[in-house]
């Protein structure tokens, strides 16, 4: 059973907004989370960590235009003004039985 | 900075061995883990070493995977044994802060698994 999953894609036009989810499962409901993002052909760039409290702490040099948020045992990452460098992948990514944890991750198009 | 490096191809049935050096800090301060995405997939975790040698590994890469530091290096190192076409794929080494939650990667070395 997986410790957190992803929907699969999502799309969203140019300048609008998006939010994109990450469910955790049962017995890891209070976990903090990362979400990284992978670019066509880069490596993945670390985004910000997003608490169980709602709380989220950005990577350097990451824009205003990403934010993070909780709600039960959903994070969530909020892209605003969407740019058409923001068409990547989307993954979170935690910890669980001691052990590091993907999710499958989002393919997010720009409209 | 992370920097991965190591062969392109590898034949199957031998041993991938990869390298990831650290600069701009000491490797003496966090875990570092091997990450791998194979081609049309996500992103897996393999395991993690600290730099006192302690380890721990992905049930699914447990029997294959090592991982091993040479702090005066500052360089982690990653070997895959009895590799198939399966192992092929895009390899990234990331530090581990305490929180558990990756927060630098390297930008990835691609492996091949092919005669």
């Amino acid at each position: 059973q997986p410790v957190v999953t992803q929907s699969p894609s999502a799309s969203a036009s140019l300048g609008a907004s998006v939010k994109l989810t990450c469910t955790l499962t049962s017995g890891h409901s209070n976990n903090a989370i990362a979400w990284h993002q992978q670019q066509p052909e880069k490596g993945p760039r670390y985004l910000m960590t997003v608490h169980p409290d709602g709380s989220h702490n950005k990577g350097d040099g990451i824009p205003d235009r990403f934010s993070g948020s909780s709600s039960g045992a959903d994070r969530y990452l909020t892209i605003s003004s969407l740019q058409s460098e923001d068409e990547a992948d989307y993954y979170c990514q935690t910890w669980g039985a001691g052990m590091g944890v993907f999710g499958g991750g989002t393919s997010l198009t720009v409209l | 900075q992370l920097q991965e490096s190591g062969p392109r191809r590898v034949k199957p049935s031998e041993t991938l061995s990869l390298t990831c050096t650290v600069s701009g800090g000491s490797i003496s301060d966090d875990y570092w883990s091997w990450i791998r995405k194979p081609p049309g997939k996500g992103l897996e975790w393999i395991g993690y070493i600290f730099y006192s040698g302690s380890t721990r590994y992905s049930p699914s890469f447990e029997s294959r995977a090592s991982i091993s530091v040479d702090p005066s290096k500052n360089q982690v190192f990653l070997r895959l044994t009895s590799v198939t076409a399966a192992d092929t794929g895009v390899y990234y080494c990331a530090r581990v802060p305490t929180s558990r939650l990756f927060d630098k990667w390297g930008q990835g070395t691609l492996v091949i698994v092919s005669s």
